[in-house]
């Protein structure tokens, strides 16, 4: 069964930091891994998404790195801003199957930039 | 290009009562995937919907169900509720191909007194 964790459970850094999210998964046999973030009482917004057979994704200030076989991913961002504030999750799309829909979710950091 | 949406946004029901969920994807995508979210065990799989059909099922018992009509449009049951079903239920949408992210709604907050 696979399980994903991601540490730490809660980030507090002053604004401009450079940060790393980490998380990691006990299964390697995966389609792919998303980045997630959510906001208070909201959905999750889909940051990145990085295939099996790719190491990284970039988006703006974000970048996320995928090590497959030890089971890891982090999530890297650059001059962190208050805005940035949010939980982040990690999930995982399990290989072997035709369903697309069904990830397996990491329990969030909680992150929070003060000015 | 409108996001998933889902509807009611928040409900208040008692317990024993029944509730349905909507959610309408994003134009074009035809999975559908529900997940509740609580603070305890986090955001758990429920069920996904492909062209109308239950394509893969979470660990819950039988009081939730779901469907999914031919407009891709689905909707989640819950019967007989309990306490411990309170929680924010979210509906997620995609192409249904390796390598396509995931799309998420905002949520029904449903909560059981």
């Amino acid at each position: 069964k696979q399980e994903v964790t991601q540490i730490p459970a809660a980030l507090s850094v002053p604004e401009g930091e450079n940060l790393v999210l980490n998380c990691s998964f006990t299964d390697s046999a995966i389609y792919n891994l998303q980045w997630f973030r959510q906001d208070p009482g909201k959905g999750l917004t889909s940051l990145l998404l990085i295939q099996s057979s790719q190491r990284e994704q970039t988006s703006g200030r974000l970048n996320a790195s995928l090590d497959k076989s030890s089971g890891r991913s982090t999530l890297y961002i650059a001059a962190s801003q208050p805005g940035d504030s949010a939980t982040y999750l990690c999930a995982v799309l399990n290989a072997g199957g035709t369903s697309y829909g069904k990830l397996t979710f990491g329990q969030g950091t909680i992150l929070t930039v003060h000015p | 290009k409108a996001g998933v949406t889902q509807t009611p946004r928040y409900l208040i029901k008692t317990r024993g009562q029944q509730v349905t969920l909507s959610c309408s994807p994003i134009s074009g995508h035809r999975s559908v995937s529900w997940y509740q979210q609580t603070p305890g065990q986090g955001l758990q799989f429920l069920f996904e919907y492909f062209s109308e059909t239950q394509r893969n099922k979470g660990n819950f018992p039988g009081r939730f169900s779901g469907r999914q009509f031919s407009n891709s449009r689905s909707e989640m049951n819950v019967s007989t509720l309990e306490l411990g079903d309170s929680a924010l239920y979210l509906c997620a949408s995609s192409r249904d191909r390796e390598g396509s992210p995931l799309h998420f709604g905002n949520g029904t907050r449903l909560t059981v007194t």
